[in-house]
């Protein structure tokens, strides 16, 4: 089946720092989300990526689909105290199934 | 605007005992999935429905099963619970497509 192997697996920092995570997979999707979970809830939509080469920003967040359609990236810039969480990407490809990367766990000092 | 509700949050079963977990959103979404999370693991697709009557499989469906008879419900049935089935249960929904999926809040079963 569909697999998306997602790295860091965890990632400890200073505030303020940019951060980088990606997500990588054997097949092809149409679809990349990146979702982030807090403690004791459910995942939460950062940003949504449609089409291949497409570069997205949510404040602070920047996602890119992937050209070959088998990966994407996501950058947090100047990283603060409240973006602590586990970090999930998914992917969707023609089979209608929305599967999940195995999360990057963010830290961030003060 | 609820968006996806689940219930119950938190639930205890014994071995052998069955339960279903309830599942329902208010933004007529087309699309409905159902997900376990172990600790400090990803989410696995356990099934999903593209629309009322039509349901399938995801990566781990044994011991699971679903309907939807409605586009609002997604209900899911455990009929033997294991302790392998201990795990975070979310369930989420989608206007059409692997797009923009919304999460409820989850149900933590514990299986003893």
């Amino acid at each position: 089946g569909q697999q998306l192997n997602q790295s860091p697996q965890s990632m400890f920092i200073q505030e303020g720092e940019d951060v980088s995570m990606n997500c990588t997979s054997s097949s092809i999707f149409n679809t990349w989300l990146w979702y982030k979970q807090d403690p004791g809830e459910g995942p939460v939509l950062l940003i949504a990526l449609y089409k291949a080469g497409e570069l997205t920003s949510n404040g602070r967040l920047t996602a890119q689909f992937g050209i070959t359609r088998k990966d994407s990236f996501l950058n947090i810039s100047a990283s603060i105290p409240s973006d602590v969480g586990i970090y999930f990407c998914a992917g969707g490809g023609a089979t209608n199934k929305l599967i999940f990367g195995t999360g990057t766990l963010l830290a961030v000092q003060p | 605007n609820a968006g996806v509700t689940q219930t119950p949050k938190f639930r205890i079963l014994k071995i052998g005992q069955s339960m279903t977990l309830q599942c329902t959103q208010d933004m007529n979404h087309n699309y409905m999935y159902w997900y376990r999370q172990d600790p400090g693991m990803g989410l696995k697709l356990i099934y999903y429905s593209v629309g009322a009557g039509i349901t399938d499989k995801g990566e781990v469906p044994n011991g699971y099963n679903v309907s939807r008879s409605t586009t609002e419900d997604f209900p899911l049935r455990l009929e033997l619970a294991a302790p392998s089935q201990t795990s975070v249960y979310f369930c989420a929904s989608s206007s059409w497509g692997v797009t923009e999926a919304f999460f409820g809040q989850g149900t933590r079963l514990t299986v003893v």
